[in-house]
């Protein structure tokens, strides 16, 4: 099966521009999230779709970005405007099943390569 | 809550070498805990996962881990070190509340040196 798929792999704004990052997961994944690393620093979680819905959004750092998934199939992450503490590479991953899943693992998440933002 | 602690942000082996990169949990809940290997420029591959069935986890590439809760630790470990295992790893932890908020340690990078 295709892997998830984030587009674009790198990019380079001006701060106050706008960027959107584009999540494509492995199909049938109900579960979409988005994380985010600034450099030296851990992998943050931001938020986390179950198919069209927001599940769980405690993670974005504030209004400025506003995460959407359309139909439940691929999500966008937009910065607007962006500011320079935004730069990090920004991980999609997806998993199977619902909320409620066993421990079997029915959940472990598949990550993508991330899309690496860059606010000059 | 949850964290992770990975001691050693950088780990340098010889070829052919014991691996050993540690990682320290703390959790509310039983705990999954995870290893993910980042190579550059590709995205994170899980190697392997507790989920509370047996401690000691065989992953992919060699590299196993050993749940010890009173330890708190999930230390990852390779019996022999190759090039091609010089990468970045990332411990994680996840709670039991349904799906998978993942938190992860800073990660380790390791060298292999030939």
């Amino acid at each position: 099966e295709a892997g998830v798929t984030q587009f674009p792999s790198h990019s380079v704004i001006e701060k106050g521009q706008t960027v959107t990052l584009r999540c494509d997961p492995i199909s049938g994944h109900d579960n979409l999230y988005w994380y985010r690393r600034v450099m030296g620093k851990e992998i943050k979680f931001l938020l986390h779709f179950v198919k069209e819905s927001k599940q769980d959004e405690s993670g974005m750092p504030n209004n400025r970005f506003l995460a959407e998934r359309t139909g439940g199939t691929y999500s966008t992450l937009k910065v607007q405007p962006a500011e320079l503490e935004d730069s990090g590479v920004y991980f999609c991953a997806s998993s199977r099943g619902l909320a409620g899943g066993s421990r079997s693992g029915a959940n472990v998440l598949t990550f993508g390569a991330g899309s690496r933002l860059t606010v000059l | 809550a949850q964290s992770v602690t990975q001691l050693g942000s950088h780990v340098s082996v010889s070829e052919g070498a014991l691996v050993l990169l540690r990682c320290n949990y703390s959790s509310s809940v039983p705990p999954y805990l995870f290893w993910y290997v980042q190579y550059p420029n590709q995205g994170l591959q899980l190697l392997l996962k507790y989920t509370s069935a047996a401690t000691l986890v065989k992953g992919i590439n060699g590299f196993e881990a050993e749940f010890k809760k009173s330890e708190t630790s999930f230390h990852l470990t390779k019996p022999s070190a190759h090039m091609s295992d010089a990468a970045e790893y990332l411990c994680a932890v996840a709670s039991s509340g349904g799906y998978q908020k993942v938190t992860f340690g800073i990660g380790t990078k390791l060298q292999v040196i030939p």
